[in-house]
């Protein structure tokens, strides 16, 4: 079983400040790691993905991540946030293979961007 | 291409009724889930369908069910309609070969007063 844990409920950050949304997972087997953001009243949007390789990711918007896994982490970082970043920023895991697409979430972290 | 379309949009239905919501994949995925996202609860795993069997299903009692037809699209059935069933209902879509990666739609929102 996986587990996921975003430590921050809630980011406020100015605009063009840098930010990261911090998330660390548990489980006993390989996983793959996703982040998605919804906007209100939305679905959910992939922002990136970490599956294997290069432990740098890079995804839409200028978001990127990094797996640690020594620290069991896959924090989402932006160097420069817009208005237009705020949403709720989901962390995902699932265990791979054909169980792909069964994922456990975080509690969602809300990035809210203040002029 | 279309991504994964849901309806209805919204759904209000009165306790112990049944709800239907309706999911239909991007083109070429096989496999559907169904996710619920309730206040306080979080993103929650519902039920999994690929190739028209269902193959997994998370923690939720058994009038929570569904199917997935010929043409991959897919079907959620809420029976005996509790307060607490008030909520996002999310359809993601997948297949092996799109990158070990699913979709997900807009979603149905459904209220039970």
């Amino acid at each position: 079983a996986q587990s996921v844990t975003q430590l921050d409920s809630q980011v406020p950050v100015f605009e063009e400040a840098p930010v990261e949304l911090r998330c660390n997972y548990s489980s006993s087997v390989s996983v793959y790691l996703f982040w998605y953001v919804q906007y209100p009243n939305q679905g959910l949007q992939l922002l990136l993905k970490y599956l294997s390789g290069s432990t740098l990711v890079k995804g839409i918007n200028g978001f990127e991540a990094e797996f640690n896994k020594s620290q069991t982490s896959f924090h989402l970082r932006k160097p420069s946030v817009h208005i237009s970043d705020t949403a709720e920023y989901f962390c995902a895991v699932s265990a791979g293979g054909t169980s792909y697409g069964k994922l456990t979430f975080g509690q969602g972290t809300i990035l809210t961007v203040h002029p | 291409e279309a991504g994964v379309t849901q309806s209805p949009t919204h759904l209000i239905k009165t306790r112990g009724q049944q709800a239907t919501l309706r999911c239909s994949p991007i083109s070429g995925h096989t496999s559907v889930y169904w996710y619920q996202q309730a206040l306080g609860l979080g993103l929650q795993f519902l039920l999994w369908y690929d190739e028209g069997e269902e193959r997994n299903r998370g923690n939720f009692p058994p009038r929570f069910s569904g199917r997935q037809f010929p043409n991959y699209s897919s079907e959620l059935n809420v029976n005996a309609l509790e307060l607490e069933d008030s909520a996002l209902y999310l359809c993601a879509s997948g297949r092996v070969s799109s990158g070990n990666t699913i979709y997900f739609g807009e979603g149905s929102w459904l209220t039970v007063v």
